[in-house]
């Protein structure tokens, strides 16, 4: 049971390339997220999904968009790459429960030059 | 709109406790959350809390919350080198979201 997964783990980009980082969870849980932890800022959510086929936009959405078209999946795409971007990016899974523990993966460090 | 505010650094000796605050804005969230992030790793859930409590205990933690004020605290008696971390409070704002504080970075000295 790997729990939440995340590749790559690091990648530099160049302003205006574009990429797409990819997060699996083997448990079966119908919501997932996506947030970029920025020094003394915490964690801030880009977009999240309630289940298959479905996306939300969360507090800081723009730059990004994410595709969950399978129930294990989460995708993040950068379409045109800015230093602003530059972050620690992490995804995160919950089940549909009472309490909504989410569940996080080890993290993608974007650099963007 | 909602908040989460937290100190960003606490410095204690080992053996000590140590106590990480955490103020909130939205009376209607129905948990609160301890994170724990080691460094390079992601956050792991410590504990929770039901908006209808005033304490939990589990084993060397403790938290506290006060509705009355919007204050949430963890506890953490007998610091041991291996708390050292940053610690987020996290909010729930319905259908799963979380809106997490700054984080407090928590050193523990020998």
């Amino acid at each position: 049971n790997a729990g939440v997964t995340q590749t790559p783990k690091f990648r530099v980009l160049k302003t205006g390339q574009s990429m797409t980082l990819l997060c699996a969870q083997d448990m079966n849980h119908e919501y997932m997220y996506w947030y970029r932890q920025d020094p003394g800022m915490g964690l801030r959510l880009i977009h999240y999904s309630v289940g298959e086929g479905t996306t939300a936009k969360g507090e800081v959405p723009d730059g990004y968009n994410v595709s969950r078209l399978k129930k294990q999946n989460f995708l993040l795409g950068l379409e045109s790459a800015a230093p602003s971007q530059t972050s620690v990016y992490f995804c995160a899974s919950s089940d549909r429960g009472q309490t909504y523990e989410q569940y996080f993966g080890p993290g993608t460090r974007l650099t963007v030059t | 709109g909602e908040d989460v505010e937290q100190s960003l650094f606490l410095s204690v000796r080992e053996g000590d406790s140590s106590v990480i605050n955490c103020t909130y804005t939205d009376s209607s969230s129905t948990y609160l959350y301890w994170y724990k992030q080691e460094p390079g790793a992601g956050l792991q859930l410590l504990t929770y809390i039901f908006s209808n409590m005033d304490m939990k205990q589990d084993q060397r933690l403790t938290v506290l919350l006060n509705k009355k004020d919007k204050h949430l605290s963890l506890r953490i008696a007998d610091t041991q080198t291996g708390d050292s971390a940053i610690y987020f409070c996290a909010e729930s704002m319905g259908g799963g979201k979380l809106i997490f504080g700054q984080g407090t970075e928590l050193s523990v000295k020998p």
